[in-house]
């Protein structure tokens, strides 16, 4: 089974409607983040939780919200989805790390979301 | 704030080497990174080096650190149809975030 999973794997909405998307992890980490990628930009991170009670925003947070429901869940609302939204969104963990660690981020597979 | 660039294409003949470049500008990161993303997944971690080192060997990956001129490299030696896929470059700085660049496809033609 894989260690990040995140559903729906592909989406398709409307303007104006609310919409989740949902990570779950079995890595036991405490920190996850979430990332939108459109073409030629990379990543870009909207985002991080480094413990259930510490949320904090990324570079480009406005129209998302978040919530940590548990160590190895956090999902990802957009409160009324516009279509500039339309992208590749991952989410990510890590480890605080320890002696040597790399403090490397581990990838879902992605939700493609198209917003019409 | 933290700014990576990186070329976006990349064409190379297989058995050849490829080389990825990439700049940075955080002068305060820690760890850096290669991640490569195929078609339909995520990204996953290729190698990554720590900010006190020039150099890394990993099979038929090596990587090169020039702190001086903030630059990053991926030498993948060899290449192989496998290996076509989109390459991240990232930087970790010192609160433990990642700025990713904007990823270079490398095409492998017979």
């Amino acid at each position: 089974d894989a260690d990040v999973t995140q559903t729906p794997r592909n989406r398709i909405t409307k303007t104006g409607k609310r919409i989740m998307l949902e990570c779950s992890q079995t890595k036991g980490h405490d920190r996850m983040y979430w990332y939108r990628q459109d073409p030629g930009l990379g990543l870009q991170l909207i985002y991080y939780s480094f413990d259930v009670k510490d949320i904090n925003k990324g570079e480009i947070s406005d129209g998302y919200s978040v919530s940590r429901q548990a160590q190895a869940k956090f999902s990802l609302s957009l409160e009324s989805a516009i279509p500039n939204q339309t992208a590749l969104y991952f989410c990510a963990t890590s480890d605080f790390g320890s002696g040597g660690d790399s403090y490397e981020q581990y990838f879902g597979p992605g939700t493609r979301l198209t917003v019409t | 704030g933290e700014d990576v660039e990186q070329s976006l294409f990349l064409s190379v003949r297989e058995g050849d080497s490829s080389v990825i470049n990439c700049t940075y500008t955080d002068s305060s990161s820690t760890y850096l990174y290669w991640y490569k993303q195929e078609p339909g997944a995520g990204l996953q971690l290729l190698t990554y080096i720590f900010s006190n080192m020039d150099m890394k060997q990993d099979q038929r990956l090596t990587v090169l650190l020039n702190k001086k001129d903030k630059h990053l490299s991926l030498r993948i030696a060899d290449t192989q149809t496998g290996d076509s896929a989109i390459y991240f470059c990232a930087e970790r700085s010192n609160d433990y975030k990642l700025s990713f660049g904007a990823g270079t496809t490398v095409t492998v033609r017979a």
